[in-house]
């Protein structure tokens, strides 16, 4: 069974630019979250869709916005890029129940120039 | 807010031998759940051991196996017969239940295996 996909590995943007990351979850997955990694603040919740709607979200500003399809996939967007954006974002894809295990992509790795 | 803290940023052990891996975790909560993660250099998070805060067993996975004290807060990994292969960093993350599957994760510990 094939796993988490993140789209794309890595990716460079300009300051001011936006950008868009995608994550097709494991087939019968309905919950997907999104993590931001970086070195002085560790990993953080952004926000989690299940069945295309928004159920959590984390103290990110509003320049980070996501969305879920009907097929489950999610895409993440952050505008007005700053610096310290520069990080590794991870997805992850669960089944629903608060037992189960959050099965995790390899990342994007952005950089911010 | 629940917060999650591993006071260890990093360990080192011997190949073969025991460690523990420390977390302590704060919540006004009493239902919820907690997991040990592992994140090799390939970047991908593995969970390693889940423990539901309503059993007072602690979890075991083969090689790993959990302290888990509810009064004290505090979630501990034993990494057994330590293997070149399990240095990684250990995140220790805490989910409330039926809240989602939001996970709030501690700071990390690198664990390095000497050969």
């Amino acid at each position: 069974k094939a796993g988490v996909t993140q789209t794309p590995r890595y990716l460079i943007k300009t300051r001011g630019q936006q950008v868009t990351l995608s994550c097709s979850p494991i087939s019968g997955h309905r919950s997907v979250s999104w993590y931001q990694q970086t070195p002085g603040q560790g990993l953080q919740f952004l926000f989690e869709y299940f069945s295309e709607t928004q159920r959590n979200k984390g103290n990110f500003p509003g320049r980070f916005s996501g969305r879920q399809f009907s097929n489950s996939r999610s895409e993440m967007n952050v505008s007005t890029l700053e610096l310290g954006d520069s990080a590794l974002y991870l997805c992850a894809s669960s089944l629903e129940g608060s037992w189960t295990e959050a099965f995790f992509g390899q990342g994007t790795r952005l950089t911010v120039v | 807010a629940q917060t999650v803290t591993q006071s260890q940023p990093e360990m080192s052990v011997q190949e073969a031998e025991t460690v523990t891996l420390s977390c302590t975790y704060d919540t006004s909560e009493s239902d919820y759940y907690l997991f040990w993660y592992k994140q090799p250099p390939s970047r991908q998070m593995i969970l390693v051991i889940r423990q539901e805060a309503y059993k007072q067993q602690n979890a075991t996975e083969n090689r790993f196996s959990v302290n888990f004290q509810k009064a004290a807060k505090s979630f501990s990994l034993k990494i057994s017969d330590s293997q070149l292969g399990d240095a990684a960093m250990y995140f220790c993350a805490y989910r409330r239940n039926n809240a989602g599957n939001m996970l709030t994760f501690g700071g990390g510990t690198r664990l390095m295996v000497k050969p």
